[in-house]
């Protein structure tokens, strides 16, 4: 059964840092793998998504990497941001459905 | 327009209560998905629907009815519930042709069972 792991579980950075989420999975059968950013009671917004084919995603000040066969991912932030204050979700895709990380909670200070 | 709604957005029941969640898309996906999500917890798969068929269902209690009445809509019918089945219960769609498709979710409904 996969097993996604995400490290750490929480994060506090002052304003204008840059940070790497961690994000591993147990099996490498997948089709793809997600970055969601969740507000606190909120839904979940997609960030990128990184097929297995691909090693990295970009999207504004947002870069994910895959490394599919080591089981890892990776979220680079640049230049952090209060409104960068969410919970980050990596879930990967198999061919039931999506497989969710329990998530690291992101704190940026003003 | 890439929005999946759901409704109602906060919702409370007695354990004897009969009530429905609903979700729609009209992105003109065929697979749509109920997920369970607790505080502090990822969400958890329920139940997919592909081409409004059932395709997946994560053992969930029969307390539990989904039901996809056409391509657009998906419900979730709540009978005799317990506390500890309150949580958000997300919505998502994607295109089930592709295994590479992202998926999309609504913003939840969160629910209280007293």
């Amino acid at each position: 059964k996969q097993e996604v792991t995400q490290i750490p579980a929480a994060l506090s950075v002052p304003e204008g840092e840059n940070l790497v989420l961690n994000c591993s999975f147990t099996d490498s059968a997948i089709y793809n793998l997600q970055w969601f950013r969740q507000d606190p009671g909120k839904g979940l917004t997609s960030l990128l998504l990184i097929q297995s084919s691909q090693r990295e995603q970009t999207s504004g000040r947002l870069n994910a990497s895959l490394d599919k066969s080591s089981g890892r991912s990776t979220l680079y932030i640049a230049a952090s941001q209060p409104g960068d204050s969410a919970t980050y979700l990596c879930a990967v895709k198999e061919w039931r459905a999506l497989t969710f990380g329990s998530g690291t909670r992101l704190q940026v200070q003003p | 327009d890439t929005e999946v709604t759901q409704t109602p957005k906060h919702l409370v029941m007695g354990m004897t209560n009969k009530k429905s969640l609903k979700c729609e898309q009209h992105m003109g996906h065929r697979a749509m998905y109920w997920y369970k999500q607790k505080a502090k917890k990822p969400p958890e798969l329920m139940f997919v629907y592909s081409y409004e068929k059932l395709s997946i269902n994560e053992s969930v209690p029969s307390r539990f009815s989904p039901e996809c009445p056409n391509s657009s809509l998906l419900n979730l019918h709540l009978h005799a519930l317990q506390p500890e089945d309150s949580a958000l219960y997300l919505c998502a769609s994607s295109h089930p042709l592709s295994n590479s498709d992202t998926q999309y979710f609504g913003p939840g409904t969160r629910l209280t069972v007293l």
